[in-house]
């Protein structure tokens, strides 16, 4: 079983509304990742948190996504509004630092109506 | 740019055979390379990972793995395959220098399934 907590494990909503993921990472990890993995293929990085500070948001789309960590351990990361082309595994992993080995949550499974 | 080259996209074999799993890399500097299995609907576990040293790195559930800088390749290999095997396999690389941050750049994934 994942060390890392995410919920929900899956979600269905309509295009054009909200929604919210939540990650808690492995106690002490102070770099937290999102990732979105389309069916098919392989994860690719949102965000990535160094405790709660943004390291890299380059492929995180502003306009409709955003992510916060405030005090540095859990995370939620959302998208207002969904578009169909959201439908995706969103997977959160942790690791101890920089070039530690990441752990992965199981995911949330998103669709999108 | 850094990518990862999984260059099959299934691979069909018998319980009990061997399997191997190819993964090509492009990367401007010293990578740290890993291989990660993800079961139907689940979330990706570490199999095993390269830094640095014996190029022969050996991983959980009977994995190895073999890193040819020659080649630029980091193929997974095991000698007898289970039916609990079946699985996504996903090749990543990611910067050894510790400034450059540790953004992971993941392969398209290989499909195995195990015939009994």
């Amino acid at each position: 079983e994942a060390e890392v907590a995410q919920s929900p494990r899956y979600k269905i909503t309509e295009k054009s509304q909200a929604v919210a993921f939540w990650c808690d990472p492995i106690s002490g990890h102070a770099t937290l990742y999102w990732y979105r993995q389309i069916l098919g293929q392989g994860p690719e990085l949102l965000v990535q948190f160094q405790d709660e500070s943004v390291v890299d948001d380059s492929q995180l789309p502003k306009d409709r996504f955003s992510a916060e960590r405030l005090k540095g351990v859990d995370s939620t990361l959302k998208i207002q509004p969904a578009e169909l082309g959201d439908s995706a595994m969103y997977l959160c992993a942790s690791s101890l630092g920089i070039n530690q080995p990441q752990h992965f949550g199981d995911g949330t499974r998103l669709s999108i109506l | 740019a850094q990518s990862v080259t999984q260059p099959d996209i299934h691979i069909t074999v018998s319980e009990g055979a061997s399997l191997e799993l190819r993964c090509n890399y492009s990367y401007g500097a010293t990578p740290y390379l890993f291989w990660y299995v993800q079961s139907p609907g689940q979330g990706l576990q570490l199999l095993l990972k390269y830094f640095s040293g014996d190029t022969l790195v050996q991983g959980i559930k009977g994995f190895e793995a073999e890193f040819k800088r020659s080649q630029s390749s980091f193929n997974l290999r095991k000698p007898s395959v289970h039916w609990s095997d079946a699985a996504e396999y996903f090749c990543a690389v990611g910067p050894a220098r510790k400034a450059a941050g540790n953004k992971l750049t993941f392969g398209g994934g290989t499909r195995v399934l195990v015939k009994p």
